[in-house]
């Protein structure tokens, strides 16, 4: 098992350009996430995805979007990229219905927007 | 909403010493707290958790201690090795996970 794959691992952007960021888990969970690392602040939560379908809100959602596009695969879409965005971000993912449970995270990606 | 606040942000100790890592949550209704382990380059990895039904839990070299009236818990780790050197976070949980800001342990030989 692979586990939790996101990519890419690393990316540069200039202000106002867009990319999607990409997550696939093969150990069937239900629940997917995505956060955002900054130093000193630890991980907050973006956006969630509870079951294969539905997605919602978390800490800090502002210009972000995502796509639950099946159980396996959770991507994260920044549709015009601001330096506040600059971060590394990680998908995680859990056996059951909500975040009470073992989280596994992928590697992350680091992004920097210029 | 929750908050988690995390102390020391920084801990140094010799190989062999015991550290211990302290956090305060804010929603008395949390009812799971994890503690995770980020070593460089990589993502966190879950080491110990507890809910909320339960004052303590130790795995091996590992343990964490809940005081649900006082709204804090700790992590214990003993005999610590250079492997142990790595950014710990603490979180807690009622059906959405709140971080610490996290504690990087240094562990000299």
């Amino acid at each position: 098992n692979a586990g939790v794959t996101q990519t890419p691992k690393f990316q540069v952007l200039k202000t106002g350009q867009s990319m999607t960021l990409q997550c696939a888990q093969d150990m069937n969970h239900n629940s997917m996430y995505w956060y955002r690392q900054d130093p000193g602040m630890g991980l907050r939560l973006i956006y969630y995805s509870a079951s294969e379908g539905t997605t919602d809100k978390g800490e800090v959602p502002n210009g972000y979007n995502v796509s639950r596009l099946n159980k396996r695969e959770f991507s994260l879409r920044l549709e015009s990229a601001a330096p506040s965005q600059t971060s590394v971000y990680f998908c995680a993912s859990t056996r059951g219905d909500g975040p009470d449970n073992e989280q596994f995270f992928g590697p992350g990606t680091r992004l920097t927007v210029l | 909403g929750e908050n988690v606040e995390q102390h020391p942000s920084t801990l140094s100790v010799q190989e062999g010493d015991s550290a211990v890592i302290k956090c305060t949550y804010s929603d008395s209704a949390s009812n799971y707290f994890p503690w995770y382990k980020q070593e460089l380059g990589k993502g966190p990895q879950l080491i110990i958790d507890i809910r909320s039904n339960v004052g303590e839990k130790k795995d091996q070299r590992i343990a964490v201690t809940l005081n649900k009236t006082a709204k804090h818990f700790s992590l214990h780790i003993t005999e610590t090795q250079p492997e142990d050197s790595a950014v710990y976070f603490c979180a807690a949980s009622r059906n959405k996970l709140v971080f610490g800001a996290g504690t990087i342990l240094r562990v000299k030989s």
